[in-house]
């Protein structure tokens, strides 16, 4: 069953501009991770956060896990067409397997 | 860098084939995962594998079974393809020590068509 539910399913946006994305989920969690899957690739993890951390950076991306809510948001700061992806978050519960959402799909528009 | 290989991007195969999908990690990670995604569904998980002969069916084993005879390699076979299992499929690793954050290293993933 998924866990994660991303929000929206999809997103344009011009060059230059941020995109906030946004996964929700279900249950308690031990941490939450990003994953950026270009058009028929396999998937690149990203970013990591724990369920203790309420904010993380990583070059132009900054998560936000928000524990109360069950939800987290990832945005990419100062947008580059190379960022067109979709994007997904995948929840653990502190054993092997993560249980991913549906994803985002998001465009740049040079 | 970790490396997950699959053998192959593309395949075709006729309702009814068997099929392996075979891939291969040079990490020496213990897990290893096979997932199919579909348009909506998102990444569903098909089987897992902790060790060498070790297995656990995911979310949606039916149809599937998998073999891992070595710690590097995790094959998916699919003993009687159906058009249904057309899909994308991918393979990840994973180390679980101690102190891990599970994250996984995908393959560039199968897209398997059965006509």
């Amino acid at each position: 069953s998924q866990q994660g539910e991303e929000d929206p399913q999809a997103l344009s946006i011009q060059e230059g501009e941020n995109a906030t994305m946004n996964c929700s989920y279900k249950t308690s969690i031990n941490n939450l991770q990003w994953y950026r899957q270009n058009s028929g690739r396999g998937l690149v993890h990203l970013i990591l956060i724990r369920s203790n951390e309420r904010e993380k950076h990583s070059g132009r991306l900054r998560v936000t896990l928000d524990t109360s809510k069950k939800s987290s948001s990832l945005l990419i700061t100062a947008s580059r067409a190379a960022d067109t992806a979709s994007y997904f978050c995948a929840t653990n519960f502190g054993n092997e397997k993560l249980t991913f959402g549906t994803g985002t799909r998001l465009t740049i528009i040079p | 860098d970790v490396k997950v290989t699959q053998s192959s991007r593309y395949l075709v195969k006729r309702t009814g084939e068997k099929v392996f999908l075979e891939c291969v990690q040079d990490m020496d990670h213990e897990n290893m995962f096979w997932y199919r995604q579909d348009p909506g569904l998102g990444l569903r998980l098909i089987y897992f594998s902790y060790d060498v002969k070790m297995k656990e069916k995911g979310d949606i084993p039916e149809g599937y079974s998998v073999s891992r005879e070595k710690k590097e390699r995790f094959s998916l076979i699919l003993e009687s393809a159906s058009t249904n299992q057309t899909s994308m499929y991918l393979c990840a690793s994973q180390t679980p020590r101690t102190g891990s954050s599970y994250e996984q290293y995908f393959g560039p993933g199968t897209r398997l068509t059965v006509t």
